[in-house]
């Protein structure tokens, strides 16, 4: 199984600061990475896809780099509704395992 | 609009059976796969399992191979999750997704909390 680590695991800032997540696989996986987003009582949320593909609907302040094991979840310009818990997901083979998640809060 | 909706979430003993349901709306079903992700009071996402949309190939991860079986049936647009000899670390929320990997789509939700 290809394994999913994430850093930090949460982290505080404040409204219009840049937010960087990182996510690293235990193998290489191409560009087969997910990015989602969970608040509070909510079902997740796909962000991005493919690495850096933003799905429909989601704001281009979010943006998502990388390749191999190595990725990024940036967030440009941080909003009040951006507040909440962001997880990596390889969508290379299966079982595809998502990433410990990283807590977004408010500082 | 893809609507999913999860039922059958239950307080059930340990050891004890219970099959989850997932009804869908809004896309052509049996084009897609589907699958169940979970997650544990205050934890992460853990993918369970998932289903090709003819329902042929199906996958579980290796914590509930052997106890859960997933299933669909295309002329009721409905997944299931039955799930047996069911345990104290299953209890958890569980969703239904979009997508066997990629999932763009998921349900509200159903809880499942295995307690005696």
């Amino acid at each position: 199984d290809i394994q999913m680590t994430q850093s930090p695991s949460s982290l505080s800032a404040s409204v219009g600061d840049r937010v960087t997540i990182t996510c690293r696989a235990s193998q290489s996986i191409s560009s087969y990475l997910n990015w989602y987003q969970q608040k509070p009582g909510k079902a997740p949320k796909l962000l991005i896809y493919a690495a850096s593909s933003l799905q429909s609907g989601v704001p281009s302040r979010f943006s998502g780099s990388g390749s191999g094991t190595d990725f990024t979840l940036t967030i440009s310009s941080l909003q009040p509704e951006d507040f909440a818990t962001y997880y990596c997901q390889q969508s290379y083979s299966t079982p595809p395992h998502f990433g410990p998640g990283t807590k977004v809060d408010i500082k | 609009e893809v609507q999913l909706l999860e039922s059958g979430g239950d307080l059930v003993q340990p050891g004890g059976s219970l099959r989850l349901s997932c009804a869908a709306s809004g896309f052509t079903f049996n084009n897609y796969a589907m699958s169940w992700v979970r997650q544990a009071p205050g934890k992460g996402l853990e993918w369970v399992s998932a289903i090709s949309g003819g329902g042929d190939s199906t996958y579980y991860a290796d914590s509930v191979k052997g106890r859960f079986t997933i299933s669909r049936d295309n002329s009721k647009n409905t997944l299931y999750l039955q799930m047996n000899s069911l345990r104290a670390e299953d209890t958890a929320v569980y969703y239904c997704a979009q997508g066997q990997i990629t999932m763009p789509h998921w349900g509200q939700g159903t809880l499942v909390t295995v307690s005696s």
